[in-house]
């Protein structure tokens, strides 16, 4: 079975540019998380749904970043405009029912210049 | 809230028997996990401790007291391929996300 699957594994981008990232949940699992993971902060979650609905959204840092999950298979975390400050690794990570075993996809680090 | 602590950097030789501790802080307990992560990699799943006692699984095993907020990690027979970052996490008040620690560096020398 394939594991999550995130896209663009890389992302480099200048300073005000939007940048999606994009991932698919293992199939069967009801449950999506976005994190994202610096030196500084550690693993920090920024939002996370239950059966397509966003049911905590408390860790987004601010306006500028959205999430969205329009079917069972795919989520978007969007930022608008980007910043230097969002430089990160972003993980997704899935999970049936909220269990306490999650699914993490490979990663996607993202550089803001 | 919730809060764990956990060193930050634990050194061992191969062979040799290490182990990881976390102490957490939560307004409610449902559990202490954990998860393991290879530098450039992602988290995986290692174990999960509901209730106090030990469990195990191969060279790894995981220790629960619920009474002194307290848990760690065990492994034994180390590898090379064991130095990794390892991560406790507790679930919310909630119980509905999990809330990581910072994370304990484990590097293993020859």
């Amino acid at each position: 079975d394939a594991g999550v699957i995130q896209s663009p594994r890389h992302e480099v981008t200048e300073m005000g540019q939007e940048v999606t990232l994009r991932c698919k949940p293992i199939s069967g699992h009801n449950s999506l998380f976005w994190y994202r993971q610096t030196m500084m902060r550690g693993l920090e979650l920024l939002i996370y749904f239950n059966n397509n609905v966003p049911i905590d959204d408390s860790g987004m840092p601010e306006d500028r970043f959205s999430a969205k999950m329009p079917n069972a298979s795919f989520s978007t975390l969007k930022i608008q405009p980007s910043e230097p400050r969002d430089s990160a690794v972003y993980f997704c990570a899935s999970s049936f029912e909220l269990a306490d075993t999650q699914y993490f996809g490979p990663g996607t680090r993202l550089t803001v210049l | 809230g919730q809060s764990l602590e956990q060193p930050s950097e634990v050194t061992a030789v191969e062979g040799a028997i290490v182990q990881i501790n976390c102490t957490y802080q939560t307004s409610g307990f449902y559990g202490l996990s954990w998860y393991q992560q290879h530098d450039g990699g992602a988290p995986t799943f290692l174990s999960y401790n509901g209730l106090d006692g030990l469990e195990e699984t191969g060279r790894f095993s995981s220790f629960l007291s619920r009474s002194d907020s307290y848990g760690y990690l065990l492994l034994q027979e180390l590898q090379m391929k064991d130095s990794a970052s390892y991560f406790c996490a507790v679930r919310d008040s909630g119980r509905r996300k999990l809330i990581f620690g910072q994370g304990t560096e484990l590097s293993v020398k020859p």
